[in-house]
């Protein structure tokens, strides 16, 4: 299977404790985002990074957060002290460069936050 | 901003069309409509998009008004399997963040 996957699909972790995320993108896609998604709401955007730069950061992404992509691959989201709030499914997507005027995303399984 | 409204939920019987409507009246010029679904416990998945004339893939169509400011996506023979939460969403080529808003829950009873 060459497409996006992330790991864990499933955490659960007590309020305080710091988690992290992976994302492994489709070879080739330069294009990486992370989303966050709560029960019966659609995806929010978090963050994108084109190769290893971070150029878009929502105002969810509080100073407890933050992602990373040190080689212009993969991808870490981190939570820092996590709060019963922070409870989601975390969505990372990849996008090859675009050409002509086809962009869409490819989204991952997710991995399912549960905090305690 | 949301930029699109659909109904909260549908019902479709097996092997008949699913027509799923999408208003977008504030779209732009260099807007496109693009159409992801959601099965349950999985990420998106993209279906079709299109700017202004009508398109067809081998999951679905897409018929654009001639004013742009609403859509419909066509199932043409729909299966238990498309049973999800349809998203239509509007994106200029080159933006980053994509507005799912809340989606159209389609049911797909046998």
């Amino acid at each position: 299977d060459t497409g996006v996957s992330q790991d864990p699909r499933h955490k659960i972790t007590k309020r305080g404790q710091n988690v992290t995320f992976r994302c492994d993108p489709i070879s080739e896609h330069n294009r990486l985002y992370w989303y966050r998604q709560t029960l019966g709401q659609g995806p929010e955007f978090l963050t994108y990074f084109q190769n290893e730069a971070q150029l878009e950061k929502s105002r969810l992404l509080s100073d407890r957060f933050s992602a990373e992509r040190p080689k212009g691959s993969f991808s870490t989201l981190e939570i820092q002290r996590t709060e019963q709030g922070d409870s989601a499914m975390y969505l990372c997507a990849s996008s090859p460069p675009i050409v002509g005027v086809v962009d869409t995303q490819y989204f991952g399984p997710g991995t399912r936050l549960t905090v305690l | 901003d949301a930029k699109t409204t659909q109904p909260p939920s549908m019902d479709c019987a097996e092997g008949r069309a699913a027509n799923l409507p999408c208003n977008h009246s504030t779209i732009s010029g260099n807007e496109y409509v693009y159409w992801y679904r959601q099965i349950h416990s999985q990420g998106p998945q993209y279906i079709i998009h299109g700017l202004k004339n009508n398109e067809t893939n081998e999951m679905a169509s897409l018929i654009i008004t001639e004013d742009r400011k609403s859509s419909t996506l066509i199932l043409p023979h729909a299966t238990l399997r498309d049973t999800a939460v349809y998203y239509c969403i509007v994106n200029r080529t080159g933006a980053n963040n994509l507005f799912f808003g809340t989606g159209t829950r389609l049911t797909v009873i046998p």
